[in-house]
């Protein structure tokens, strides 16, 4: 089965300064990833994905970087706003939409 | 506006009560979810609906009834919870192929007392 984890519970980050929130996966068979945000009292948000054809991908203020050679994924956000301050999770899928796999979370505080 | 709504956003029963939750999406998707978030712990799949039929059933108790009337709306019907069940209760969409991004609304905050 599929096992994924993240590497920090929280993460406190000045505001305006760059964060880096990771993942980590267990099954090579993984093909497909995503970065939800959730605010509090709100649903996932979908932020970025990215498939195991790429390495990289960017958006606005955010970039996923995918190391298949060492299941590991990361989520970038460049300067860190007040509005950042959410949990984020990251999705894997390993078979389609029914096999997807989720991390507990990261809570991201951005301090003022 | 997410897309996905869910009502209602809080519910509290005791554990001989029977509720519903529900569930509609805007978004054209074919495929629905139900999803439980406890603290501090991954999201639980629970049941999956892909062209209103069920195609997943995640070891969930009986004491949880999902109904699919049509491919927009979706439903949880509680009876006879357990104070474990108390959780958010979140409902998905997504398109039904290989790798599409999940949809979800904002939850349905369930206690059980």
């Amino acid at each position: 089965g599929e096992s994924v984890g993240l590497h920090l519970p929280t993460l406190s980050v000045q505001e305006g300064d760059n964060s880096i929130i990771n993942c980590a996966y267990s099954n090579s068979a993984s093909d497909y990833f995503i970065w939800y945000k959730q605010e509090s009292g709100k649903g996932p948000q979908f932020i970025i994905d990215i498939r195991s054809n790429m390495d990289k991908r960017q958006g606005q203020r955010v970039t996923v970087l995918l190391n298949k050679t060492v299941k590991h994924l990361s989520l970038q956000i460049a300067a860190t706003q007040p509005g950042d301050s959410a949990v984020y999770f990251c999705a894997v899928y390993s078979g389609g939409y029914q096999k997807v796999t989720f991390g507990i979370g990261t809570k991201l505080q951005v301090i003022p | 506006e997410t897309g996905v709504t869910q009502t209602p956003r809080h519910l509290v029963m005791g554990m001989t009560n029977k509720k519903s939750l529900k569930c509609e999406q805007h978004l054209g998707h074919n495929a629905m979810y139900w999803y439980k978030q406890s603290a501090k712990k991954p999201l639980e799949l629970m049941f999956v609906y892909s062209l209103e039929e069920r195609v997943e059933n995640n070891s969930v108790p009986s004491r949880f009834s999902p109904e699919c009337p049509n491919s927009s709306h979706l439903f949880l019907h509680l009876h006879t919870l357990q104070p474990e069940d108390s959780a958010l209760y979140l409902c998905a969409s997504s398109q039904e192929y290989r790798n599409s991004p999940l949809h979800f609304g904002n939850g349905t905050r369930l206690t059980v007392t």
